[in-house]
């Protein structure tokens, strides 16, 4: 079992709508929570942060993280054709030593 | 500010030969790690410099190792290439290294080899 879960999708909307990305996990010690955004032939760029559980909004972006069921999720909202791009999520524990998901390829459709 | 670059961009190898990539972090950065990306296993954590110094290494064979000079600046090689060594490799720089800092990636060398 990998110790970080991410359906790698695809994943194809319409824009506007309300798209939903996951990640489950299975280390307990993991503190802090990234998603991470990477379109084709860059390096990935942070979306969010989060440390510990709870809920972080920026813009349209919510990311929420839940502890105690080891599952974190990044809501967007009113979603962009320019959103379309790879959407990864990342945790550690205490240091740089980052997590990763497999990645969501995500499109929006004008 | 210059982001994180990352020479050469692209670059096309053989089995059993070596390879060096070069990493320039973000002026100020400290902190330079390392990424492996590959469709097959997603990024995965090579190594992590701080003032010279690795501080913390994932579960890489020995023939990937890396340096950090002076100025923060850092290269990784890799000996003896296998063709599961092609992938993008990704340099990330952050201000420090104690806890949680925010990574700055690069934009990766995608290496190829034949």
């Amino acid at each position: 079992q990998k110790e970080v879960e991410q359906d790698p999708g695809p994943l194809s909307v319409p824009e506007g709508a309300i798209v939903s990305l996951n990640c489950t996990y299975s280390n307990s010690a993991f503190q802090y929570f990234m998603w991470y955004r990477q379109y084709s032939r860059k390096g990935p760029e942070l979306l969010m942060y989060t440390y510990s559980s709870g809920n972080k909004e920026d813009g349209r972006f919510t990311a929420q993280v839940d502890k105690s069921s080891k599952y974190i999720s990044l809501f967007i909202r009113d979603s962009q054709p320019s959103d379309s791009a790879t959407y990864l999520c990342a945790m550690t524990y205490s240091n740089n030593d980052m997590r990763f998901g497999a990645g969501t390829r995500l499109t929006v459709k004008p | 500010k210059a982001g994180v670059t990352q020479t050469p961009r692209y670059l096309i190898k053989t089995r059993g030969q070596q390879v060096t990539l070069s990493c320039s972090p973000i002026s100020g950065h400290r902190s330079v790690s390392w990424y492996q990306q590959t469709p097959g296993q997603g990024l995965q954590f090579l190594f992590e410099y701080f003032s010279e110094t690795q501080r913390n290494k994932g579960n890489f064979p020995g023939r990937f190792s890396g340096r950090q000079f002076s100025n923060s600046r850092s290269e990784m090689n890799v000996s003896t290439l296998e063709l599961g060594d092609s992938a993008l490799y990704l340099c990330a720089s952050s201000l420090v290294a104690s806890a949680y800092n925010e990574q700055f990636f690069g934009p990766g060398t995608r290496l190829t080899v034949l």
